[in-house]
């Protein structure tokens, strides 16, 4: 079974630019949740999608969003690109039921270099 | 605020000795703790999990304990092995409808020489 792919796999943006991730969870995963890990430190919480709705938002601004499509898979998006900004964006899928339904899977992550 | 802190940001042993990996947390009841690995410019890979009921999990080498009164885990690899060299990170949630939000720490990274 393949397990979450995102893409792209690297990223270099200018500041003010937009960007676009995406993330594919594994097969039968309905929840996507999102984190940011900047060098050197955890993972820090983004979004939390179950069954295509928001259910969590960490501290971000507002030039974060994100959404779930029908198929589960989800798109990260960040309007207004910030040097800080620049990190590696991870994509968790969880099982919603059975026997590991509070693990969560992370894909290889974007790396996203703002300039 | 909540706070969760892994002790050690680096730790250094010599193959074949125990590991042990600290995590302590302040104004958080966490419903579960989880551990993970993660090697460089990978994501996370879940190893453990243990529920606030629970004091202790094994898996094969590892061992988790967790002290909901001392607020604190221990992560422990014994037999280790250079390829357990990597970056551990400790993971809290509060269950309920924020089953997909972890809150981490920082990580520990652990190198085991030959």
């Amino acid at each position: 079974d393949a397990g979450v792919t995102q893409s792209p796999t690297h990223l270099i943006k200018t500041r003010g630019q937009h960007v676009t991730l995406r993330c594919s969870p594994i097969s039968g995963h309905k929840s996507v949740s999102w984190y940011q890990q900047v060098l050197g430190q955890g993972p820090q919480f983004i979004f939390q999608y179950y069954e295509k709705e928001e259910r969590g938002r960490g501290n971000f601004p507002d030039r974060f969003s994100a959404r779930q499509f029908p198929n589960y898979s989800s798109e990260l998006n960040v309007n207004a690109l910030l040097l800080g900004d620049s990190a590696l964006y991870l994509c968790a899928s969880r099982a919603t039921g059975g026997k590991s339904y509070n693990e969560q899977f992370f894909g290889p992550g974007t790396r996203l270099t703002v300039l | 605020s909540q706070k969760i802190e892994q002790n050690s940001e680096a730790l250094n042993i010599q193959e074949g000795k125990t590991a042990t990996l600290t995590c302590n947390y302040t104004n958080y009841s966490p419903a579960y703790l989880q551990w993970y690995r993660q090697d460089p410019g990978r994501g996370p890979v879940f190893l453990l999990l243990i529920r606030e009921n629970e004091k202790e999990k094994r898996k094969e080498r590892l061992k988790v304990t967790f002290d909901t009164t001392l607020k604190q885990s221990l992560f422990h690899i014994t037999a280790s092995q250079p390829a357990d060299s990597a970056t551990y990170l400790c993971a809290l949630n509060a269950g309920g409808t924020s089953y997909g939000k972890l809150t981490f720490g920082q990580g520990t990274i652990l190198t085991v020489h030959p």
